[in-house]
């Protein structure tokens, strides 16, 4: 079965521009994740979503950030406009939630490859 | 608030040599799940084990083995006879059930096995 796959791989925009980051989650999971790694902060989490319902958002820097799940299978994390700051490899991570007695805590989350964000 | 340390930020070895990741988390809740995952220098974060609160027995897999003690809130990682392939960076990361399902990553180690 194919992992979480992301979309692109590497992106360079210039300040001002937005920026879509995508990601396909392994099928059959019902969370997804996404998270930003930098040198200054490691990783941290953005956003995640249950069910396609975003659960809590409180990562996300600003409002200049966006993200939607529209379907179990696709998601999208939005910037615009970007910045210099925004830099960053972008991953998504997936996972089941509910396959274990305590009701799903602690599943295994799964990682795409990321995405290496540039803003110029 | 739960919060994962990984005091070692990188660490140097010789192939064959053994390696010892520390890591030290803090939590309020009684169950929780650690984390190992390893990020090698393609960038991808690769899934290693899971360990949940209520289940103290170390785990070894191949080369790689874990030491998970309550009593000091450590979840330390061992690689035995490192090779270069084993060069990479080490997340230690942590969930509780007081935040749902949300991952505290550590620091991360960067572990360089030279040949």
């Amino acid at each position: 079965d194919a992992g979480v796959i992301q979309s692109p791989r590497h992106e360079v925009t210039e300040m001002g521009q937005e920026v879509t980051l995508r990601c396909k989650p392994i099928s059959g999971h019902n969370s997804l994740f996404w998270y930003r790694q930098t040198m200054m902060r490691g990783l941290e989490l953005l956003i995640y979503f249950n069910n396609n319902v975003p659960i809590d958002d409180s990562g996300m820097p600003e409002d200049r950030f966006s993200a939607k799940m529209p379907n179990a299978s696709f998601s999208t994390l939005k910037i615009q406009p970007s910045e210099p700051r925004d830099s960053a490899v972008y991953f998504c991570a997936s996972s089941l939630i509910g396959a274990t007695p305590d009701r799903g805590l602690g599943e295994t989350q799964y990682f795409g490859p990321g995405t290496r964000l540039l803003v110029l | 608030a739960q919060k994962v340390t990984q005091a070692q930020t990188e660490i140097s070895v010789v192939e064959k040599e053994d390696v010892t990741l520390d890591c030290v988390y803090e939590t309020r809740d009684t169950t929780y799940y650690l984390f190992w995952y390893k990020q090698p220098p393609s960038g991808e974060l690769v899934f290693l084990i899971r360990r949940n609160s209520f289940d103290e027995q170390n785990e070894i897999s191949g080369r790689y083995s874990w030491n998970f003690q309550k009593s000091t809130s450590s979840f330390n990682f061992t690689i035995t006879a490192s090779q270069v392939v084993d060069s990479a960076v080490y997340f230690c990361a942590l969930t509780e059930k007081a935040a749902g399902n949300k991952l505290t990553f550590g620091g991360g180690t960067r572990v360089l096995v030279k040949p």
